[in-house]
């Protein structure tokens, strides 16, 4: 299966600032079928970009999803303080699918 | 609007079974494959399970497999998971998402449920 490596774990960063969230797989990604999902506490995963890097329904084009092969990023401009939340991707080009661990986007 | 509610979670002894449940409204059922994914408390995303818009195509995680079976009843709106001869390890949340299918190929889950909770202790 392929496994997906998120960094960092955790990003302190300040409300304005500029997030850039990395997540790396084992092995290539097919027709880089990859997706970030943000959750916060107590709530489900929500949907924020497919296909590496077009944005879901109503997500922000603050949001914006780049990469291909085996190294994709999530970069979050301008941070809002709805946007400090957990962050995963997901491989859904092979099965399993598989996620990342996971980046933290705290407040510095 | 689309809505996605799970039921059927609890507290169960190792080795017993529950069966869990996802009714959705606010969109065309059987125009859309689903899936259960499932998150420890406090830890990452596990895929479990997915099956196509009429059920003749499932998948399962290697975790579940063999004890686990993923179906739906379109005529209800509602997708199940049993999940037979629990373990401990597997207590967790488990969501529903929904998932279009291209080709006979499962996409990314895009509506989520807000989950039910499974604990599995002696």
């Amino acid at each position: 299966e392929i496994v997906l490596a998120q960094s960092p774990g955790i990003l302190s960063l300040s409300p304005g600032e500029r997030a850039a969230l990395s997540c790396r797989a084992s092995q290539t990604i097919n027709r880089n079928y990859v997706a970030w999902f943000q959750q916060k506490p107590g709530q489900a995963p929500r949907l924020l970009i497919s296909g590496a890097s077009s944005r879901a329904t109503g997500i922000p084009d603050r949001f914006s999803g780049s990469g291909s092969g085996t190294d994709f990023t999530l970069t979050i401009n301008r941070l809002e303080p709805e946007d400090f939340a957990l962050y995963y991707c997901q491989q859904y080009g092979s099965s399993p699918w598989t996620f990342g661990q996971g980046t933290k986007v705290e407040i510095k | 609007e689309v809505l996605l509610v799970e039921s059927g979670g609890g507290l169960v002894r190792p080795g017993e079974s529950l069966r869990l449940s996802c009714v959705v409204s606010g969109f065309s059922f059987d125009d859309y494959g689903m899936t259960w994914v499932r998150q420890i408390p406090g830890k990452g995303l596990e895929w479990v399970s997915t099956i196509n818009w009429n059920g003749d195509r499932t998948q399962y995680a290697d975790s579940v497999k063999g004890r686990s079976i993923i179906s739906r009843d379109n005529a209800k709106n509602t997708l199940y998971l049993q999940l037979n001869n629990l373990r401990v390890e597997d207590t967790a949340f488990y969501y529903c998402a929904r998932v279009r299918f291209t080709y006979g190929f499962p996409l990314y889950p895009d509506s989520w449920g807000q989950g039910t909770l499974v604990t599995v202790s002696s």
